[in-house]
């Protein structure tokens, strides 16, 4: 049981919008940033959004986050079917002093 | 360019001890926060550990306190993760990760190393 709250799966067409959405509490979401990674198969996570909704270099603009209250969401435009992959987000939380996980959404590209 | 490198894992017996390293490069190691997070296999990300930059401060999830110690060799550029009293539940692939600290984030992960316990 994960702390975070995500829908385990999401699909779209290409060229379809996509949003993917977290739910925390007061002690995550609601008093720290979230950030987003993408897992593709086989290969180790990678930050896509961090601080609510900065982009690091190299992450496409088709990816953005945002934040309200306690949940957050990550939207991805221009669906590609290299998107296929598994999106986890992430908050700090002040309880436990260290990072709590969403599940996990898994984004099929039909 | 950032490179975090994970070498140590395989199989182990329940209530066996392992250690995990973790070689870094391409980064100045003493400035970073460093953290471990792993991954049960078919499942999520989880958190482990993480330890300041000069391995003054550490932190543990709660299901690895007490079992488990993170440290942190600056003049070699490298990050261990000391497991024991190892549980079938402890079987994960273990990601090294670089642990931006403001705003929070991480920004670098290893390749990970699988960590089986069965017996």
């Amino acid at each position: 049981q994960s702390v975070l709250t995500q829908p385990p799966s999401a699909s779209g067409t290409p060229g379809q919008r996509v949003t993917i959405s977290c739910s925390g509490s007061s002690s995550n979401i609601g008093s720290k940033t979230v950030n987003w990674y993408q897992q593709l198969p086989g290969t180790a996570p990678k930050v896509l959004i961090y601080s609510n909704n900065q982009r690091p270099s190299g992450v496409p603009d088709r990816f953005s986050g945002s934040k309200s209250g306690t949940s957050a969401s990550l939207a991805i435009s221009g669906l590609q079917s290299e998107d296929e992959a598994d999106y986890y987000c992430a908050a700090w939380d002040n309880s436990l002093n260290g990072a709590v996980f969403g599940g996990g959404t898994k984004l099929t590209v039909l | 360019e950032v490179q975090l490198v994970e070498s140590g894992g395989g199989l182990v017996q329940p209530g066996g001890s392992l250690r995990l390293s973790c070689a870094a490069s391409g980064f100045t190691f003493s400035d970073y926060w460093m953290s471990w997070v792993r991954q049960a296999p078919g499942k999520g990300l989880e958190w482990v550990a993480n330890i300041k930059e000069d391995g003054s401060e550490k932190t543990y999830v709660d299901p690895v306190k007490g079992r488990f110690t993170i440290s942190k060799d600056n003049a070699e550029n490298s990050l261990y993760l000391q497991m024991n009293s190892l549980r079938a539940e402890d079987t994960a692939v273990y990601y090294c990760a670089r642990l931006r600290r403001s705003p929070w984030y991480f920004d670098s992960w290893g390749q990970g190393t699988l960590v089986t316990v069965s017996s």
